[in-house]
């Protein structure tokens, strides 16, 4: 599976926008770009999804680069529920199975 | 709406006794998924079933781990003979059966073995 390369932790103060970024300069061109966030003592959630076009959910906005090489997670205005885990992940379309979990990057909220 | 959820929250066992952990998915979900979290780290996959049947098992769960998913509903992982390193979280996750579906995950048992 292609890796994707994470910032360890960033920081954003509440209802500022946050702007957090993923490098998978081996994504092949049947990979979609995942994202998961993992708030305190719970399990994951999915936040969004994308091949090559931009993409806006009630949670987020996902912008993709055009060669497809990094991707943005943007959360428009962080509050502090905000603060969680944020998992970068790269699924093959035509294979719906298991996650493969980096590490993610830890992102704080300033009140 | 009920999500995905996992039983026992929390269990505690001295090293070489045997620990069976309950997940149960939403109820329209034909795939389950297991994973494991230690600290610091991201989930790692363990297994996953699709209806009773499990399709994948990862080189991570060794002969002492055994899932099953008698009915295509619920599911269990038993660890045998645990040892301190299978000290982690132990997550649950369930989802549809089509591409790139996602999956809604549990809260988890973590498991500290003493």
């Amino acid at each position: 599976d292609a890796k994707t390369t994470q910032p360890n932790s960033m920081e954003s103060n509440e209802e500022e926008p946050v702007h957090l970024p993923c490098n998978h300069s081996t994504i092949s061109g049947t990979d979609y770009i995942h994202w998961y966030r993992q708030l305190p003592s719970q399990g994951p959630e999915y936040v969004i999804h994308g091949l090559t076009s931009n993409v806006n959910n009630r949670m987020a906005s996902l912008a993709i680069a055009e060669d497809r090489k990094s991707s943005t997670l943007i959360l428009h205005r962080a509050t502090l529920r905000d603060a969680a885990v944020y998992y970068c992940i790269l699924r093959v379309s035509n294979r719906d199975d298991k996650i493969i979990f980096g590490k993610g990057t830890r992102l704080h909220i300033l009140p | 709406d009920t999500g995905v959820s996992q039983d026992p929250r929390h269990k505690i066992t001295k090293r070489g006794q045997n620990v069976t952990f309950r997940c149960d998915p939403i109820s329209e979900h034909n795939r389950l998924y297991w994973y494991r979290q230690t600290l610091g780290q991201g989930p790692e996959f363990l297994t996953y079933f699709q209806n009773e049947a499990q399709l994948e098992k990862s080189r991570l769960l060794s002969d002492r781990f055994s899932a099953e998913r008698p009915k295509g509903s619920f599911s269990t992982l038993e660890i045998q003979r645990t040892e301190q390193g299978d000290s982690a979280m132990y997550l649950c996750a369930s989802s549809l059966v089509g591409d790139y579906r996602e999956q809604y995950f549990g809260p988890g048992t973590r498991l500290t073995v003493t």
